[in-house]
């Protein structure tokens, strides 16, 4: 199984500033990585597919890197709406996995 | 525009099989490539993928629950059901559905839809 670790487990940033979340996988999943934001009482949405693509009616502030083994989600300018649990997920190999989450705090 | 609705009950006790449908609406799941999901939740706690299904019918699951977990097709109802058997109070949790998007992942496992999740308590 492949095991995704994210880093940090809380990030607390203002609005305006620019965040770095971090997704590694303890083996290559190729470019097989997405990144889903979940706010509190809300379904996961897919922001990233295949690590770099920005899914439909995703912002540009959006944006996803990496390949192989790590992965970064970045998101260039907060808005307060974007503070919420970010997960990145493998698609690589069965069994599907997700990452254990960042919370992006205020 | 796909929009997935889980059902079924939200209160199932220990020893017994939680079951829960997802009805499809906007696209018809057997004439589409892809790879249908189910994904829970326990409250408070990150996500976990349960198993797959594709449009043909076969199925991937996890694991850890491989041997108490069923994922099934009804492609005349434009549904996909999940059984999971001898379920204990970890197995409480929001269960969601999911599918891809066409054109995204090949119609592999990246989910851009998302039913709006069904909360099971496993309690006697």
């Amino acid at each position: 199984e492949i095991v995704l670790t994210q880093s940090p487990a809380t990030l607390s940033l203002s609005p305006g500033e620019r965040a770095t979340l971090s997704c590694r996988a303890s083996q290559s999943v190729s470019s097989y990585l997405a990144w889903y934001q979940q706010r509190p009482g809300q379904a996961p949405r897919l922001l990233i597919y295949d690590a770099s693509n920005r899914a439909t009616d995703i912002p540009a502030r959006f944006s996803g890197s990496g390949s192989g083994t790590d992965f970064t989600l970045t998101i260039s300018s907060l808005e307060p709406e974007d503070f919420a649990v970010y997960y990145c997920q493998q698609r690589r190999d069965w069994p599907i996995t997700f990452g254990q989450g960042t919370r992006l705090d205020i | 525009q796909l929009q997935l609705q889980e059902s079924g009950p939200g209160l199932v006790k220990p020893s017994e099989t939680l079951s829960l449908t997802c009805t499809v609406s906007g696209a018809s799941i057997s004439s589409r490539s892809c790879y249908w999901g189910w994904i829970r939740q326990p409250p408070g706690k990150g996500l976990e993928w349960i198993g797959s299904i594709y449009y043909s019918g076969d199925t991937y699951y996890n694991p850890s629950l491989k041997s108490r977990v069923a994922i099934s097709l009804d492609s005349s109802k434009n549904q996909f059901s999940l059984k999971l058997s001898s379920v204990t109070a970890p197995d409480t949790a929001v269960y969601y559905c999911a599918g891809p998007r066409e054109g995204y992942c090949g119609g592999g496992s990246c989910y851009y839809y998302w039913g709006q999740g069904i909360l099971v308590t496993v309690s006697s």
